[in-house]
Formats: C-alpha cells, structure tokens, sequence
C-alpha cells in the first residue's frame, strides 16, 4: 500500500460530461502529481501541485483543470468530456524534490 | 517526441536468469533517472533509482546501469523470479529531480518458472 488513495476507481460517463478525479497524498507529502495512461501509452504527465501551488504544467488540455487544498488532498476536473479522454488517471505523491514519487491506484475513466 | 524510450514492449525470461530490460533517452539534461514497476490494477511503486554522477546502483537482486554517452540505462534483475512479472517502466528528471518524472512506455515483463 502506497500511502495515496484514489477514489473513484472506476467511472464510465458520456461525453460532454464532466467529472472529478480525488485524490488524498500520503500523510506529510506536499507534493501531488496528476499522470494519465492511455492505451499503449506511457505515463503522460499533466499537472503538479505544492503545498496547495501550482508547481508545474505537462500536457494537460483546456477542457482539464486541478486544485489542492489547504489538506492536501487534490482533485482533477475534467470537462465536456471526449471518447479520447478515456484512460487511467493517477495521482502521485512525494514529500519533496529528488524524492521518488508514490503512486495510487488509479482511477479508470471510461467515456462512452 | 518520446524523450525516454522503451523499444521491448515485452520480455519473456527463464526463473533464474538474468532479466535486463533497456531504456533510451534522447535529452541530455535529464541527469535522474528511476525504474518502477506495475502490477495490474496497480499504482507504479518505485524501485531503484540513479544520478547521473552515478554509472550503477544496486539494491538487491536489482542493479541499474547508466551510460550517459549513450544516453541509455538498463535494470538487471538477477536471479528473476515469478513475483517480478510485471510492467517495468524507466523515468527521467532534470535537475536532480526537481521536475516531473517523464516515462517510457513500460516493458511487460515475464518469468516462467
């Protein structure tokens, strides 16, 4: 067990809808990433947060946006929804530079 | 541009043997370098890692080398064994890991007992 909870784990929804991915770090991490893995893909990184800050920018699009709060926990929000958008989401956490990431579960958004 | 390259989707290897998986990368700054490895319906979990003032580390049954010159590292896993099947994935940092990992696209790997 990581330390990360992700939840939902499973979502299937239609497109043009929106959705919001949850995500607790481990106790003491300040450090909360946001990866997506589609098919045959590997992991695509998409946003960072410390301490409640946005840190870093990856491939993430528009239609997605993310937030920490004052607990830490994160939740990425993904709107008017796309078949493309379909992947696993996953959160990571680290208590800080040059300190590996640990990761959850995942969440598998499946847009029908 | 895929900046860190794993050209095995998979590998298959014997119980016991030497299992060495590969990974390229073509940014010359990433100078941190980790290997995870995933089971499915699994997170990646962390399990070796190596600077670039480094040309190996090991822990264990795991030894990760780099070779800067050619901008390429591979994991040894010796002896490999059932538990190790899984999807092995090699990332990249600049600066010391002060930015966000960038991933390969994972090689699936199989012991056969």
């Amino acid at each position: 067990d990581s330390g990360v909870t992700q939840t939902p784990k499973h979502l299937i929804t239609a497109t043009g809808q929106r959705v919001t991915l949850r995500c607790s770090p481990r106790s003491g991490d300040l450090s909360v990433y946001w990866y997506q893995q589609s098919l045959d893909q590997g992991l695509q990184f998409l946003i960072q947060y410390y301490n409640g800050e946005e840190r870093a920018k990856g491939n993430i699009l528009e239609r997605f946006s993310a937030q920490q709060f004052p607990d830490l926990h994160s939740e990425l929000n993904l709107s008017s929804l796309e078949l493309g958008d379909s992947a696993l989401y996953f959160c990571a956490s680290s208590p800080g530079d040059r300190a590996p990431l640990h990761f959850g579960n995942g969440t598998r958004l499946t847009v029908t | 541009d895929q900046q860190v390259k794993q050209n095995s989707p998979s590998l298959s290897v014997q119980e016991g043997r030497i299992s060495i998986l590969n990974c390229d990368y073509t940014n010359s700054m990433f100078d941190y370098f980790l290997w995870y490895k995933k089971y499915p319906a699994e997170g990646p979990t962390f399990l070796i890692s190596i600077s670039s003032i480094k040309d190996k580390n090991e822990d264990g049954r795991f030894t990760v080398f780099l070779n800067k010159s050619a901008k390429h590292l591979s994991l040894h896993i010796v002896p490999s064994q059932p538990g190790d099947s899984a999807v092995y994935f090699c990332a990249a940092s600049l600066n010391s890991g002060n930015t966000p990992l960038v991933f390969g696209k994972g090689t699936r790997l199989s012991v056969i007992a």
